[in-house]
């Protein structure tokens, strides 16, 4: 079974540019949750899909959006792009339904993106 | 608010050894999860252990087990006979299984075995 994928896995951008980043889940996971990892502010969850509707947003300005298609397959695009968006965005995948779940995340390998 | 605290920003060990790494929680909710992820240098997060909130019998996964105390909101990983690929990040996080279903993660423990 294949794990979570992510796209690309590196990428450098200037300030003000756009970026996208996919995630397809594990197959049969429906909920697809993103992360951002810096090393000043550790790991903060920025928003979690399930059957393409967003349940759960972090505290992110609204610069940071995503999206789920029907495949479960997920986007997430950072728009004005600021030096200190430089980070890890990973993408983790979850059996979870409406109020229940296993609890276990599976993540990706995450995408680097640099801001110059 | 929810928060995990990892006291321990690094820890050394031999191999061989056993080593714990201590993690602290704050929620006010009863239904939840606790997990231990590692974060090895190739950056993919793994679950190493998890344990559901209800359960008073601790974890245990292999070489991995915790020491789970609810009361206490205490939550730490024993890693026994260390490998050397055990070196890695260790974060400690949970879940409140409510519709925010947002993983809280600590700060991480960074753990080298040594030779």
């Amino acid at each position: 079974k294949a794990g979570v994928t992510q796209t690309p896995r590196y990428l450098i951008k200037t300030r003000g540019q756009q970026v996208t980043l996919s995630c397809s889940p594990i197959s049969g996971h429906r909920s697809v949750s993103w992360y951002q990892q810096t090393p000043g502010q550790g790991l903060q969850f920025l928003f979690e899909y399930f059957s393409e509707t967003q349940r759960n947003k972090g505290n992110f300005p609204g610069r940071f959006s995503g999206r789920q298609f029907s495949n479960s397959r997920s986007e997430m695009n950072v728009s004005t792009l600021e030096l200190g968006d430089s980070a890890l965005y990973l993408c983790a995948s979850s059996l979870r339904s409406t109020g229940q779940g296993t609890g276990e995340l599976f993540f990706g390998e995450g995408s680097r993106l640099t801001v110059l | 608010a929810q928060t995990v605290t990892q006291s321990q920003p690094e820890m050394s060990v031999q191999e061989a050894e056993t080593v714990t790494l201590s993690c602290t929680y704050d929620t006010s909710e009863n239904n939840y999860y606790l997990f231990w992820y590692k974060q090895p240098p190739s950056r993919q997060m793994i679950l190493v252990i998890r344990q559901e909130a209800y359960k008073q019998q601790n974890a245990t996964e292999n070489r991995f087990s915790v020491n789970f105390q609810k009361a206490a909101k205490s939550f730490s990983l024993k890693i026994s006979d260390s490998q050397l690929g055990d070196t890695a990040m260790y974060f400690c996080a949970f879940i409140l299984m409510d519709s925010s279903y947002k993983l809280i993660f600590g700060s991480g423990t960074r753990l080298l075995v040594r030779p």
